[in-house]
């Protein structure tokens, strides 16, 4: 069975540009997270998922941060525009009910220059 | 709010032998979960074992065993046998009970290094 999939692997951007993330989660997955981690850190969620409603966004930064999951299966983070902070790993992860151990993709390390 | 603390930014350990990494968090909550998370170089969080809260016995997975010390809040990982495929970053996490249960707020992480 493959795992949670995420792309791209890397990406170098100027600031001020936009950026987009897909995932595609573990198929029968209803549960999506982002979370963002900083270098030398641990990740912290960004938005949680149940099928297609976002039902924790708390930490999203959602001046220029968006995500979707369109039809409660792929999901797509963008950053727009891209600042220097934003250089991290940004990592996907699915469960197949809340309670169940969660899944995580090999992220995308971001590098805004 | 809750948080996890990892007061150990690297440990190292000889191949076969033991070592422990230490983990305490804070919170209120009487239903939750604690996590231990591996994190080799391709970025891949990989669950090694979970405690729930309500259970007094350790849980134990194999070479991994955890010292859940529920009154002072200590949540500390025993890897016995060490191998070198054991090096990565570990991470200590909590995750509350109920609705909650998912977002998990991690440690600041400890990189153990395995000399063969």
């Amino acid at each position: 069975e493959a795992g949670v999939v995420q792309s791209p692997r890397y990406k170098i951007i100027e600031k001020k540009q936009p950026v987009a993330f897909w995932c595609n989660p573990i198929s029968g997955h209803n549960t999506l997270y982002w979370y963002l981690q900083n270098l030398g850190q641990g990740p912290e969620l960004l938005i949680r998922y149940e099928n297609e409603e976002a039902v924790d966004d708390s930490q999203l930064p959602k001046d220029r941060f968006s995500a979707e999951r369109l039809k409660g299966v792929d999901s797509t983070l963008k950053i727009q525009p891209a600042e220097l902070g934003d250089s991290a790993v940004y990592l996907c992860a699915s469960s197949l009910i809340r309670d169940t151990e969660a899944f995580f993709g090999q992220g995308t390390r971001l590098t805004v220059v | 709010a809750q948080t996890v603390t990892q007061s150990q930014p690297e440990m190292s350990v000889q191949e076969a032998e033991t070592v422990t990494l230490s983990c305490t968090y804070d919170t209120s909550e009487s239903d939750y979960y604690l996590f231990w998370y591996k994190q080799p170089p391709s970025r891949q969080m990989i669950l090694v074992i979970r405690q729930e809260a309500y259970k007094q016995q350790n849980a134990t997975e194999n070479r991994f065993s955890v010292n859940f010390q529920k009154a002072a809040k200590s949540f500390s990982l025993k890897i016995s046998d060490s191998q070198l495929g054991d090096a990565a970053m570990y991470f200590c996490a909590y995750s509350k009970g109920g609705t909650s249960y998912g977002k998990l707020t991690f440690g600041q992480g400890t990189i153990l290094t395995v000399h063969p």
